[in-house]
């Protein structure tokens, strides 16, 4: 079964703390791609990676980075020196026949 | 450019009612995508639409239905709305089927009373 994981139920941090939000997968798919959205209060679903499945580099992209490893089915997320704006719903997902298979998702509050 | 734009952002609808909810995606994005989310059971797929045809469709019930028009808009009705249908109802398009360039829009949050 397709089935994508997110044992955070909500995190509380205090601004400029480093966070990591899990995430693990269970697919029988060799090829698939995993997402990262986030979604603030006013709803919308906002894109924050793509990564397919040959692809096991480490990404970063400002205070964000994203820790892959097909090893042991996990797409984790980091955020470096956390801040106010940061908090929101994330959401952690795997494509399957196009169509998205969302985790329940992650609250984080940043705190100033 | 303009992003997805779901109309309307809100609306309170009694049970037994129907309603339709719209979507305009990107422009040039040809596949339009719904989901549903509630507290209990998370964001689900709902359907799928590219050039006009429904590709993909989730597990719900046939009182949800969907189009897309030649303009790649897209609605999505529900009859003999039920209380359980109170939900945050997402649209998203992508260029075409399998670019997974998913754009959200902001929603469509429908209560039913």
């Amino acid at each position: 079964a397709q089935k994508v994981t997110q044992a955070q139920t909500e995190i509380s941090v205090v601004e400029k703390e480093d966070v990591t939000l899990d995430c693990v997968y269970e697919t029988r798919d060799t090829t698939y791609y995993l997402f990262w959205y986030k979604q603030p209060p006013s709803g919308e679903l906002v894109f924050l990676i793509r990564r397919n499945s040959f692809d096991e580099q480490n990404e970063i992209s400002g205070r964000y980075s994203w820790n892959f490893q097909k090893s042991t089915s996990s797409f984790n997320f980091t955020i470096t020196a956390s801040q106010v704006v940061d908090s929101a719903v994330y959401f952690c997902a795997l494509i399957r026949t196009d169509k998205l298979i969302f985790g329940t998702g992650t609250r984080l509050q940043v705190f100033p | 450019k303009a992003g997805v734009t779901q109309t309307p952002r809100y609306l309170i609808k009694t049970r037994g009612q129907q309603v339709t909810l719209s979507c305009s995606p990107i422009s040039g994005h040809r596949s339009v995508s719904w989901y549903q989310q509630t507290p209990g059971q998370g964001l689900q797929f709902l359907f799928e639409y590219f050039s006009e045809t429904q590709r993909n469709k989730g597990n719900f019930p046939g009182r949800f239905s969907g189009r897309q028009f030649s303009n790649s808009r897209s609605e999505m009705n529900v009859s003999t709305l039920e209380l359980g249908d109170s939900a945050l109802y997402l649209c998203a398009s992508s260029l075409v089927v399998g670019s997974y360039g998913y754009t959200f829009g902001s929603g469509t949050r429908l209560t039913v009373v």
